[in-house]
């Protein structure tokens, strides 16, 4: 079992939707939840992180974290065509530590 | 958040060569890291870059494979040594601390081809 898992996707959405994306992780210890996002052939751009259990938000974007049931969500508002990328969850004991999941390609659709 | 660098941006290289990537970093930070990113795969740690000394390797890399410089606060090399076709990837750097205290920033990758 990895120790963070992600659909792979491709998630295909209109315009204008709500996104949910999420991780599960396996590793109890982790205190800190990071999501990324990477365009095709660009490195990882860091979207926010959270620090254990609740929720974060920042514009349209929204962290989710429930360490109870291990489960990371990103919740992207009024989704634009921007918003296609590929977006990586990550969690670790500090911010050096990094054990990220493979990534859900989002194709957000004019 | 730190401005990072790396060249080359992508290369294509011959079987048994090898292939040193810089890193720049526009300010000082704490932590330097080396990730290659397999396609369909998770980012996945290489090692650690400590200024002046050693780097700290992942179970799996090995030094003499990935040999690794940190020779001040700003500048990282990983060499890919003596390339085989799994070493396709993509090589990011990342940094932590300095200016940004808080999570890793990435470059923007070198893409790696080895025929």
């Amino acid at each position: 079992q990895k120790e963070v898992e992600q659909d792979p996707g491709p998630l295909s959405v209109p315009e204008g939707a709500i996104v949910s994306l999420n991780c599960t992780y396996s590793n109890s210890a982790f205190q800190y939840f990071m999501w990324y996002r990477q365009y095709s052939r660009k490195g990882p751009e860091l979207l926010m992180y959270t620090y254990s259990s609740g929720n974060k938000e920042d514009g349209r974007f929204t962290a989710q974290v429930d360490k109870s049931s291990k489960y990371i969500s990103l919740f992207i508002r009024d989704s634009q065509p921007s918003d296609s990328a590929t977006y990586l969850c990550a969690g670790g004991t500090g911010f050096q530590k990094l054990v990220f999941g493979t990534g859900t390609r989002l194709l957000v659709s004019p | 958040s730190a401005v990072i660098s790396q060249k080359p941006s992508r290369d294509i290289c011959q079987r048994g060569t090898s292939l040193t990537i810089q890193c720049q970093v526009d300010s000082q930070v704490t932590m330097m890291f080396w990730y290659r990113q397999q396609p369909g795969q998770s980012l996945t740690l290489i090692a650690t870059a400590n200024q002046g000394s050693e780097a700290t390797y992942e179970s799996g890399f090995v030094i003499d494979k990935f040999p690794i410089s940190r020779p001040n606060l700003t500048f990282s090399t990983l060499t890919v040594s003596n390339m085989s076709p799994e070493d396709s990837s993509i090589y990011l750097c990342s940094s932590q601390g300095g200016r940004s205290t808080d999570t890793q920033y990435f470059g923007p990758g070198t893409r790696l081809t080895v025929l």
